[in-house]
């Protein structure tokens, strides 16, 4: 069966610091991956998808990037936090190639940024 | 374009009554259509899915319709317990454009015992 992990699962973090959230399939190929934020008591934002190694979509300009430096491994970075990046991200999956596939989510990172 | 419109909350029902949460959606092809649930503290995990006109999901006691006449995916259940207190989402997939997801705004359902 398929599995994500994604961690760490809460983060405080100062302004202006570095960021790196990390997140991993098992038991899957070649799948979609996704990166979505989530503001306390709102809905989810789309931030970045991938299909493939190496390829990735951004949806929302600012401070954020993504890496896909793995088939299944998608990372969210970045080098100078804003108060504004405080809330909750979800990295999830689908399979690639399948238009009817659901998203998976992992348990989410909760970063406050301080 | 693509969009999901869910009923705006909170919800709050005592435990056995009767749940609907709404949700319509806009597609420019032939999505699929999914419910998501949303506890505290923690990521969304798929409650049901339907992937043509008419399909009906269910589990744990909750059902929704594809209905395209209508254009909608309602959610409901017949009798709610205090632990189906959560946020839930409605959400399509258009495989015309990808392997793109459009999710409503959620609604937080509080069930009192």
């Amino acid at each position: 069966s398929q599995t994500i992990h994604q961690w760490p699962a809460t983060l405080v973090q100062p302004v202006g610091s570095p960021l790196s959230l990390e997140c991993t399939v098992e038991g899957t190929s070649n799948p979609n991956l996704y990166w979505y934020r989530q503001a306390a008591g709102r809905g989810l934002q789309l931030l970045f998808y991938s299909v493939g190694i190496g390829q990735i979509s951004s949806e929302v300009p600012q401070n954020l990037s993504a890496s896909r430096p793995q088939d299944r491994q998608f990372i969210l970075s970045s080098k100078k936090l804003l108060l504004s990046d405080s809330g909750f991200y979800l990295c999830a999956w689908t399979r690639g190639g399948v238009g009817n596939s659901p998203l998976h989510f992992g348990n989410g990172t909760r970063l406050t940024v301080t | 374009g693509n969009s999901v419109t869910q009923m705006e909350g909170p919800v709050t029902l005592s435990e056995e009554a009767f749940l609907t949460i709404n949700c319509t959606y806009t597609a420019t092809g032939y999505p699929s259509l999914f419910w998501y649930v949303q506890y505290p503290g923690e990521g969304l995990q798929l409650l049901l899915k339907a992937t043509k006109a008419d399909d009906k999901g269910s589990n744990k006691g909750f059902e929704a319709t594809y209905r395209k006449e209508t254009t909608s995916f309602h959610l409901e259940k017949g009798s709610v317990q205090v632990s189906d207190s959560a946020v839930y989402f409605c959400a399509l997939s258009d495989p015309n454009t990808g392997n793109q997801f459009y999710f409503g705004t959620g609604t937080s359902l509080t069930v009192i015992p």
